[in-house]
């Protein structure tokens, strides 16, 4: 089982470049969630998405778009790159219900420069 | 007031030692609970859940007090692959999870 995959594993965009993380998951889980997570820092939600074509923002959504088209894949789209978005970026995954943990890929490290 | 505040450490102690981390929470409504080890670099993996009654897993024992808004994690005969930043989690509802920035933990030989 892989779990939650995310790619890249890193990057370095110059400001003003887009890009699409991507995230898939094989665990047949309804919900994932986009965090990033700063330096000293706990993680912030982004977006998150309960089921296919559902999304909705998180905490941090500004500077980030997301689409959930099947339930195994949510990417995250970065439009115009800003040196506040240098961060790690976590996609997770989890059953329905408030006492289902979340399963987290293993990040994308992501500089912007 | 942070929504989940956390002792940032760093708990430096030896082998075999019992260490505990507190964790406050400020919304009351928050529904459960869990702990999450985070290595160096790595993603958050699940530790334990923290139940209304207290749970142990282990060398593990977490404990829950609602009325403090207040969570904890003892860790017992502390071994050197308990190095870790260990997160706070509390989940509001709806899956909207909220993360402390963690407690780091080096145990030394």
């Amino acid at each position: 089982n892989a779990g939650v995959t995310q790619t890249p594993k890193f990057r370095i965009l110059k400001i003003g470049q887009s890009m699409t993380l991507q995230c898939t998951q094989d665990m047949n889980h309804n919900y994932m969630y986009w965090y990033r997570q700063d330096p000293g820092m706990g993680l912030k939600l982004i977006y998150y998405s309960v089921g296919a074509g559902i999304t909705d923002k998180g905490e941090v959504p500004n500077g980030y778009n997301v689409s959930r088209s099947t339930t195994e894949d949510f990417p995250l789209r970065l439009e115009l790159a800003a040196p506040s978005q240098t961060s790690v970026y976590f996609c997770a995954s989890s059953f329905p219900g408030t006492n289902q943990p979340q399963h987290f890929g293993d990040g994308t490290r992501l500089s912007i420069l | 007031r942070k929504e989940v505040e956390q002792d940032p450490g760093p708990f430096n102690v030896p082998e075999g030692a019992t260490v505990a981390f507190n964790c406050t929470y400020s919304n009351s409504a928050s529904q459960s609970f869990f702990w999450y080890r985070q290595d160096c670099r790595k993603e958050p993996k699940l530790l334990m859940s923290v139940y209304s009654s207290g749970n142990e897993d282990g060398r593990f024992t977490a404990q829950l007090n609602r009325a403090s808004q207040y969570i904890s994690l003892l860790i017992r005969d502390s071994k050197l692959s308990d190095s870790a930043t260990y997160l706070c989690v509390v989940n509001l509802g709806a899956n909207d999870m909220r993360f402390g920035a963690g407690t780091r933990l080096t145990v030394k030989p």
